[in-house]
This record gives C-alpha cells, sequence and structure tokens, in this order.
C-alpha cells in the first residue's frame, strides 16, 4: 500500500535559517504529492501540491519539487519566521486509492527569535 | 464563509461510555472525510461521505465506529463503548466536489478516554 515517512521532529531553529524537512513516499502509479501545514491550535491547511514529476510547488516560501527517481518531496524554505513555526504533514493521494489521503506523521517546526 | 467547524473541541469519556463528534462542512460543501490521528503518528483515513451516503468506509474499524452526513445537519462520527485506544485527534475535511485539490480541514476534536 502507500506510504509517507517523513523526517521526526522537532525541528528548532533560530529565525532567518534554512529549513529542509524531508519526505519520501511509496506508492505505485503516480501519485499527486502535497504538504499541508498545521498552526497551533488550527486546522490543517494546504501548503503546496505538486502533480507530477519534476514539478515544482510553492507557497509563502516555501518550496517542494517532485522527484520520481527518488520518491522525494523535501520541504524547503531559505529564511524561517516565527510565523513558519507549526507542524507540517507531507501526503500523496492517488485516484486508484479514492482520492483519500496518506500522510506522513508530521514534523513539528519551532524558529526561535 | 465559515470554515470547516468541528465540536467539541476536546471531549473527555470514560471507557464504555459513546462519544459522538460533530463536523460542519463550509457552505457549499457536500464531501466529507473524517481522519484520525493517534498520538505521534500521522492522520489516518477513516470514512468519505456525500451527503446521505457513505462513499468509502475503508479505514472505518469494522465495530463501534459509524459514521453519518444527514441531509440537514453536519456530520456525526459516533463511537460506542469507547475504549483508551481510541484517544485521539478526530479531523474532519470538506470539498465542493471528490478530490484532494480543494480539501479544507477543522481544527479537530481531542478525545480522551479515561
Amino acid at each position: 500500500g502507500n506510504s509517507v515517512t517523513q523526517m521526526e521532529g522537532p525541528v528548532t531553529l533560530s529565525e532567518e535559517a534554512f529549513l529542509t524537512i524531508n519526505c519520501t513516499y511509496t506508492a505505485t502509479g503516480y501519485p499527486s504529492l502535497f504538504w499541508y501545514v498545521q498552526y497551533p491550535g488550527e486546522g490543517l491547511q494546504l501548503l503546496l501540491k505538486a502533480t507530477k514529476a519534476d514539478d515544482k510547488g510553492s507557497n509563502k516560501g516555501f518550496e517542494a519539487t517532485y522527484r520520481k527517481e527518488t520518491t522525494s518531496f523535501h520541504l524547503e524554505k531559505g529564511s524561517v519566521q516565527v510565523s513558519d513555526s507549526a507542524v507540517y504533514f507531507c501526503a500523496l493521494t492517488q485516484r486508484a486509492a479514492g482520492n483519500k489521503l496518506t500522510f506522513g506523521g508530521g514534523t513539528r517546526v519551532l524558529v526561535k527569535p | 464563509n465559515a470554515g470547516v467547524m468541528q465540536n467539541p473541541r476536546h471531549l473527555v469519556r470514560r471507557r464504555g461510555q459513546e462519544a459522538r463528534l460533530r463536523c460542519s462542512p463550509m457552505k457549499g460543501h457536500s464531501h466529507v472525510y473524517w481522519y484520525r490521528q493517534l498520538p505521534e503518528e500521522g492522520l489516518k483515513f477513516m470514512v468519505y461521505l456525500q451527503k446521505e451516503n457513505i462513499i468509502d468506509e475503508s479505514g472505518m474499524p469494522k465495530e463501534r465506529f459509524s459514521a453519518e452526513f444527514p441531509k440537514e445537519g453536519p456530520s456525526i462520527l459516533r463511537i460506542q463503548q469507547v475504549v483508551r485506544g481510541d484517544s485521539a485527534a478526530y479531523f474532519c475535511a470538506s470539498s465542493p466536489i471528490a478530490t484532494n485539490e480543494k480539501l479544507f480541514f477543522g481544527s479537530g476534536t481531542q478525545l480522551s478516554v479515561l
């Protein structure tokens, strides 16, 4: 079956530091890949997505590239802010799976001023 | 346009009691998904409903769990005779169409079973 593995947290950074959260997946066929973010006390929000190999999703300074050869979708941001403190979830979906999302375990990021 | 509303935010039950979790989708959304997040784990799909119909319940435990999405009113996830292992965060998401491209999540209900 499908699975998503992402690096465990918490990840603690200083403001303006570079952030990388690794995400790898296992799936048959060609899944769509997502990053969701959950700010404290809120629901998950879609951060970015990519639907085919070599696509780059980007939003709010975050980027992730769909790498089929390494089955990865690592999230990066060049300069984090305190407001980026949240839990980040990598996820995938496939039409063959009825569009159900398969999530990774989440990575908590804490940015200190 | 209000977001996906879940209530209660926190629910405490003793073993053997019933838990009812409510989800009001965004206005105009007729597709509802329930996910469960066990401690230290990712979200796991439970059930997908479209107004008055269960489309996919492949992630639902076979016993004690049920879900509905009536024509009027919120979607309800019902857990009968709760056990400690049911303690988790339960998230509801809604979309206007059958796709994850426009999925909006609620803030979740944290169920604690004593």
